[in-house]
């Protein structure tokens, strides 16, 4: 069955690096998204991206954040400048149609990233 | 801004009991999505609900939507300890998805 893949699993950087997270979307969808999740709280969105541009994006996704699909299949996140709150659960995921005719969105297993 | 409230947050049940969650939020939506995350997991689809009145079941647990009400709601049937986990509502609308805060279940012998 098709899923979502990220990399790494858990990622550790000084505060004030630049970290980029990855993220190998299902195939066939067209539509992405980075969400986090600070410990034990609830999932946040950060941004979604439609045909190569961003579509929608929240308060948390400030100019430190930016996203990018640099070939067929990979999209990223990027944070330039890493700090402490920035340490969360990192959640990817594409939406598409399935069978039945529903629209779904399937998250990846999430990059733990850990700001020191 | 799309806000959503999820309660309760935090649920204990006995195996065998139901028990409702309830998620409102505040603007018209194109949907709803229900997800399960166990700890340390990613989250699992549980159902989309589409269109005003919908009701979509599977196993134990059923969920349903009001869009004019902006209410949704997970009803859970004869609790088993399988389905402790946290469960999330998410409306979803022009690409913009908020989650609610999540309820914490723990089904106990």
């Amino acid at each position: 069955e098709p899923e979502v893949t990220q990399t790494p699993s858990h990622q550790v950087t000084q505060m004030g690096q630049e970290v980029i997270l990855r993220c190998v979307p299902i195939s066939n969808h067209l539509y992405f998204y980075w969400y986090r999740q600070i410990l034990g709280q609830k999932v946040e969105f950060l941004v979604s991206f439609y045909n190569n541009e961003i579509s929608e994006k929240s308060e948390i996704f400030d100019d430190q954040f930016s996203v990018e699909r640099p070939d067929g299949s990979n999209f990223t996140l990027k944070i330039r400048s890493t700090k402490l709150e920035d340490s969360a659960m990192y959640f990817c995921a594409s939406s598409g149609w399935v069978a039945g005719g529903l629209w779904e969105q399937f998250f990846g297993p999430g990059t733990r990233l850990t700001v020191l | 801004e799309l806000k959503v409230e999820q309660n309760p947050l935090f649920l204990s049940m006995q195996e065998g009991k139901n028990y409702t969650i309830y998620c409102n939020y505040s603007t018209t939506s194109d949907r709803l999505y229900w997800y399960r995350q166990d700890p340390g997991k990613s989250l699992e689809s549980l159902f989309v609900l589409l269109s005003n009145g919908a009701v979509k079941q599977e196993g134990r647990l059923m969920a349903s939507l009001d869009t004019k009400a902006r209410l949704s709601t997970l009803h859970i049937t004869a609790a088993v300890h399988d389905l402790s986990a946290t469960y999330f509502c998410a409306p979803y609308n022009n690409n913009d998805m908020r989650f609610g805060a999540g309820t914490r279940l723990t089904v106990k012998p």
